[in-house]
């Protein structure tokens, strides 16, 4: 079956402008999680979602980030007025259910200049 | 809180060599551990898992034991491939939390 998907791939923007990154996780996973890479780092936890609620937003780094969930599918993570700290890859990634393997997406490239 | 530690890298093997990549962590309850990787250019896929103590993960080649005593899950590979040449990132899932807390991330280069 399909797998996780994200768009856009790629995304190069301007400091100070607001960006959306959109995932559509593999269909019946109930849970699901964005994550974010910097360049020559390891894997940062941003958010999970149960269903359309976010029980951990603890990962998000200040109230420029945000993330919704609708209708158990699709969520987006909004970045608000970018900044160059925020460039990295943005993966999202879903389970059946809280605590079974994750299976993740191609991920998003931002570049904020 | 949780953690992964695993060996720095790159690490540099000729092909058909014995691969093993230590992984060691720190985690409150019993977590689920697993073994991810990336391949150049592709996007994180699962290589491996173990959900409960003494449990072999194994695919493509690939093994990981669950060792509790000693708090591992170092990866092994008997002969390499010049197709394994990747990031390998292990991880836990902890029996309270709602996350996967990830290693740094180590480089494998196999040379033909």
């Amino acid at each position: 079956g399909a797998g996780v998907s994200q768009s856009p791939s790629n995304k190069v923007t301007e400091k100070g402008k607001d960006v959306e990154l959109r995932c559509d996780p593999i269909s019946g996973h109930t849970a699901l999680y964005w994550y974010r890479q910097r360049l020559g780092q390891g894997l940062e936890f941003l958010i999970y979602f149960q269903g359309n609620s976010a029980p951990d937003k603890s990962g998000l780094p200040s109230d420029r980030f945000s993330a919704e969930r609708t209708g158990e599918s699709v969520s987006t993570l909004t970045i608000q007025r970018t900044q160059q700290e925020d460039s990295a890859v943005y993966l999202c990634a879903s389970s059946f259910d809280r605590g079974e393997t994750q299976y993740f997406g191609p991920g998003t490239r931002l570049l904020v200049l | 809180g949780d953690s992964v530690t695993q060996m720095e890298g790159p690490v540099t093997l000729s092909e058909e060599a014995f691969l093993t990549i230590n992984c060691t962590y720190t985690a409150t309850g019993y977590p689920s551990l697993f073994w991810y990787v990336q391949y150049p250019g592709e996007g994180l896929q699962l290589l491996l898992k173990a959900t409960k103590a003494d449990d072999k993960g194994s695919n493509k080649g690939f093994e990981a034991t669950y060792r509790k005593e000693t708090t591992s899950f170092h990866l092994e590979k008997g002969s390499v491939q010049v197709s394994d040449s990747a990031v390998y990132f292990c991880a836990l899932f902890g029996g309270w939390g709602n996350k996967l807390v990830f290693g740094a991330g180590t480089i494998l280069r196999v040379k033909s």
